[in-house]
């Protein structure tokens, strides 16, 4: 099972600051299968990115992926109020099982 | 608009069985693996169970032998049979849809608003 460690637990900004989150794998991710998800109290997750780095449809271009094997990072370039919330990265390269990280929450200072 | 519904959701005893649906629109279901996901509330996500487009199954090891999820493409379905439920399967359930058609490696591109499950004497 790859397991996935998101760092740090919570990230406190500022709006307008550049946010950088972690995900590291515990074995190479395939393929670099790697996505990002935000999730808001109360909903369900949306996907930002998929393939370490490609935007999903919608995503504005201020979240960046990058990363490969198994360091993976996504970025948020200049935070907007409604970017506070919490993260989870996940491979799917493994499909058995499918895995998430524990989640980064993303606090306004 | 890709629109995913759950339902099925409740208070259930522990030992007891629940079914979850989920019914899909706005994509040709058939050509798409599906997943469940759960979330403890105010936890983090963990993954349950998908299936692909052909029925081939795969389940995290917590569920294996309980739980078991198959779809009617005819109906745009996709169901988690729940038995012997335990309180640590106390979770808000979502479905998922995969980013490619066909394909088991994929990410999740949309997702539905959640069922919640509370298995509870």
């Amino acid at each position: 099972e790859v397991v996935l460690t998101q760092s740090p637990g919570t990230l406190s900004l500022s709006p307008g600051e550049r946010a950088t989150l972690s995900c590291r794998a515990s074995q190479t991710v395939l393929s670099n299968y790697l996505a990002w998800y935000q999730q808001k109290p109360g909903q369900a997750p949306r996907l930002l990115i998929y393939g370490a780095s490609f935007r999903a449809t919608g995503v504005p271009d201020r979240f960046s992926g990058s990363g490969s094997g198994t360091d993976f990072t996504l970025t948020i370039s200049r935070l907007e109020p409604e970017d506070f919330s919490v993260y989870y990265c996940q491979q799917y390269g493994d499909s058995q099982p499918y895995t998430f990280g524990q989640g980064t929450k993303l606090d306004i200072k | 608009e890709v629109q995913l519904v759950e339902s099925g959701g409740g208070l259930v005893q522990p030992g007891r069985s629940l079914r979850l649906s989920c019914v899909a629109s706005g994509f040709t279901f058939e050509d798409y693996a599906m997943h469940w996901v759960r979330q403890v509330p105010g936890k983090g996500l963990e993954w349950v169970s998908r299936i692909s487009w052909n029925n081939s199954a795969g389940y995290a090891d917590s569920v294996k032998g309980r739980f078991t999820i198959f779809r009617d493409n005819a109906k745009n379905s996709l169901y988690l049979q729940m038995n012997s439920l335990r309180p640590d399967d106390t979770a808000l359930y979502f479905c998922a849809k995969t980013g490619y058609s066909y394909g088991l490696n994929a990410h999740f591109d949309y997702w539905g608003q959640g069922t919640l499950v509370t298995v509870s004497s």
